[in-house]
């Protein structure tokens, strides 16, 4: 089983529609959670941290369920621009400053007109 | 401010040969990262630096050598090139060696080995 497991895709919706995407991780004592976006043939960029409360950043919001060990990520009135990969992040280690992150494989969303 | 810079962009190699990918960052972060990405597979860690004269092997560093240089440069080296290692490299820097701070990236190196 992966580390950080995501459905690739791709998701196909129009303007206006909201998506959204889950992410499950393997480790219950991971302590910290992301989602980055990544543009075709670009590097990866943070979008968002992803808190144990739940948190909303304008159009986006970003859930934890440790319970059931997923990551979502929701996105609302979506836009052209909005065309990315959204890569699950998660550092798989308790209380650790390594730094290291799991990187998911990604889910592709493409916003059409 | 450039962020975090790669060189070269683009690279073809053979079979057997050597070269080194060069990463600099301008943020005065501590910590720096070589990742690899391959199609369907999410980024993978080969090598990091918590901070200037420490390396660590990540989840896939056979193959590849890495130096810190100093705070601002990490290099990553390929030795004997092999056709395995055709991928996309990214560099990633962060300020601390810590699970809560957001890394930054590096525009990436395609390399081709044939």
């Amino acid at each position: 089983r992966k580390e950080v497991e995501q459905d690739p895709g791709p998701f196909n919706v129009p303007e206006g529609a909201t998506v959204a995407f889950n992410c499950t991780y393997s480790n219950s004592a991971s302590q910290s959670f992301f989602w980055y976006r990544q543009d075709c043939r670009k590097e990866p960029k943070l979008l968002m941290s992803v808190y144990s409360s739940g948190n909303e950043d304008g159009r986006f919001t970003a859930q934890l369920n440790r319970a059931s060990q997923y990551i979502s990520l929701l996105i609302r009135d979506s836009k052209l621009s909005d065309s990315a990969t959204y890569l699950c992040v998660v550092n798989p280690l308790p209380s650790s400053n390594t730094g290291k992150l799991i990187f998911g494989q990604g889910t592709t969303l493409q916003v059409k007109p | 401010n450039a962020g975090v810079t790669q060189t070269p962009k683009f690279q073809v190699l053979k079979t057997g040969q050597s070269m080194t990918l060069q990463c600099a960052q301008d943020m005065n972060h501590n910590s720096m990262y070589w990742y690899r990405q391959d199609p369907g597979m999410g980024l993978r860690l080969i090598y990091y630096s918590a901070s200037e004269g420490t390396t660590d092997k990540g989840e896939v560093p056979n193959g590849y050598n890495v130096s810190r240089l100093n705070k601002r440069e990490f290099s990553l080296r390929l030795e004997s090139a092999a056709p395995s290692q055709t991928s996309v490299y990214f560099c990633a820097s962060s300020e601390r060696q810590s699970s809560y701070n957001e890394q930054f990236f590096g525009p990436g190196t395609r390399l081709t080995v044939l």
